[in-house]
């Protein structure tokens, strides 16, 4: 069953600490990406990764950090300089020529404690 | 960076067929238009993509006229299980570097039984 996963649902993060959002993906996509949304927002780019190894900023990558050591994993840590976290977290990906398509998982809910 | 421009919200009764315009004045040669989808607390789902006049699927319709400034995504009958957040976004599949897609804050629909 293809798709893409994201783990936790729900993650709550305490004042100081890192935290890491997973996403898995076995659609054998090149390309994966990290957005933020907020309530009643558009989704806005965080990070970006065209191949393993690689990973470029998006538009507010500030507090945030990524690693890309296989294809199909593509983690995003929250660290504690990130002094607005809370929001909805998207994992998405695509083939490395159709970005215009991308696949996203379910989300990560994530809060302050 | 082709940025658009859609209604904020749209309510529908159920079984009517519903139209939702996004202008995109400043497309560029290379741009696709791509719909996607997005239920509360889901990823958003890609719908449809075109580059000029008709596609059709078995979700919905894309229509684009021949200066492209606009498109027009059609959803048949709609049900209730359409009540969803429409985004339409323009870009280059094949655009290397950085993600260049520009998720907005979409339309709301809102469908009435």
């Amino acid at each position: 069953d293809g798709g893409i996963t994201q783990s936790p649902k729900y993650l709550f993060r305490k004042e100081g600490q890192n935290v890491t959002l997973s996403c898995e993906q076995n659609l054998n996509h090149d390309a994966m990406y990290w957005y933020r949304q907020d309530p009643g927002q558009g989704l806005r780019l965080i990070y970006y990764s065209q191949i393993v190894n690689d990973f470029q900023k998006g538009d507010i990558a500030e507090g945030y950090s990524v690693s890309r050591e296989k294809k199909e994993s593509f983690p995003l840590t929250v660290t504690s300089a990130q002094k607005n976290p809370t929001a909805f977290y998207l994992c998405a990906s695509s083939l490395a020529q159709a970005k215009n398509i991308q696949y996203f998982g379910a989300g990560t809910r994530l809060s302050v404690l | 960076l082709a940025k658009t421009t859609q209604p904020i919200s749209m309510d529908s009764y159920e079984g009517q067929e519903v139209n939702i315009t996004c202008s995109h004045n400043n497309i560029a040669t290379n741009d696709y238009i791509t719909w996607y989808q997005q239920f509360p607390s889901q990823g958003p789902r890609f719908i449809i993509q075109g580059y000029k006049t008709k596609v059709t699927n078995e979700v919905a319709s894309l229509f684009i006229p021949a200066d492209r400034k606009s498109s027009t995504l059609s959803l048949p009958r709609v049900s209730l299980s359409d009540t969803a957040v429409y985004y339409c976004l323009v870009g280059a599949s094949y655009q290397t570097g950085a993600n260049n897609l520009f998720f907005g804050t979409g339309t709301r629909l809102t469908v009435i039984p």
